[in-house]
């Protein structure tokens, strides 16, 4: 089976510019969920979605970071504009409701020149 | 607000080698999930640990939570090349185990 899909693997950027990171799920699951990990930071949740709804976007670090899921199969986070120290590893990650783990994409490695 | 302290932040070992780590919590955990990250992927679940005192095994993996629990321990027997990687504990802070608050990690290095 498929696992958690991110596009694109690598991404590399001027500050200022729009950066969109995309997320296909585990077919079936139901809660999605957008990471950042950093050295200084560690591995930090940004904002989580249960049926399509976000339902915490506590970790948001600005207005400038925005996340949807127009269906079940794809999310989208974005950052508008975006600054140097944006520059991280972004995962996302599906789980089936219940007593389900999160499995975890391989990432999307962003550098904010 | 939590802190979940790992140590060490970085180990190196011979294979073959025994080897423990730590995670440990200024409050108490609701329940404990230990990780692994290998480079260039996403953190893979290897245990949860709910009640204090509780001991996992994983093949050549020791999960430990302590009687409090506001300390874990992993230790791995015999230490292989595989092993290398990032180990992650995390606190699932929801009983639906979405919030996860992940502590800064140990990298172990396992050399041949």
């Amino acid at each position: 089976d498929a696992g958690v899909i991110q596009s694109p693997r690598h991404e590399v950027t001027e500050m200022g510019q729009e950066v969109t990171l995309r997320c296909k799920p585990i077919s079936g699951h139901n809660s999605l969920f957008w990471y950042r990990q950093t050295m200084m930071r560690g591995l930090e949740l940004l904002i989580y979605f249960n049926n399509n709804v976000p339902i915490d976007d506590s970790g948001m670090p600005e207005d400038r970071f925005s996340a949807k899921m127009p269906n079940a199969s794809f999310s989208t986070l974005k950052i508008q504009p975006s600054e140097p120290r944006d520059s991280a590893v972004y995962f996302c990650a599906s789980r089936k409701t219940g007593n389900q783990p999160q499995h975890f994409g391989d990432g999307t490695r962003l550098s904010i020149l | 607000t939590q802190l979940l302290e790992q140590s060490p932040q970085f180990l190196s070992i011979q294979e073959g080698e025994n080897l423990t780590v730590y995670c440990n919590s200024s409050s108490v955990f609701s329940s404990l999930q230990w990780y692994r990250q290998e480079p260039g992927e996403g953190p893979v679940l290897l245990v949860t640990v709910v009640t204090g005192g509780e001991v996992k095994k994983l093949k050549r993996l020791t999960f430990q939570f302590g009687d409090a629990r506001k300390d874990s321990s992993l230790h791995i027997t015999a230490a292989q090349t595989g092993d290398t990687g990032l180990y992650l504990c995390a606190d699932v802070q929801d009983n639906a185990g979405n919030m996860l608050t992940f502590g800064g990690g140990t990298r172990l290095m396992v050399k041949p």
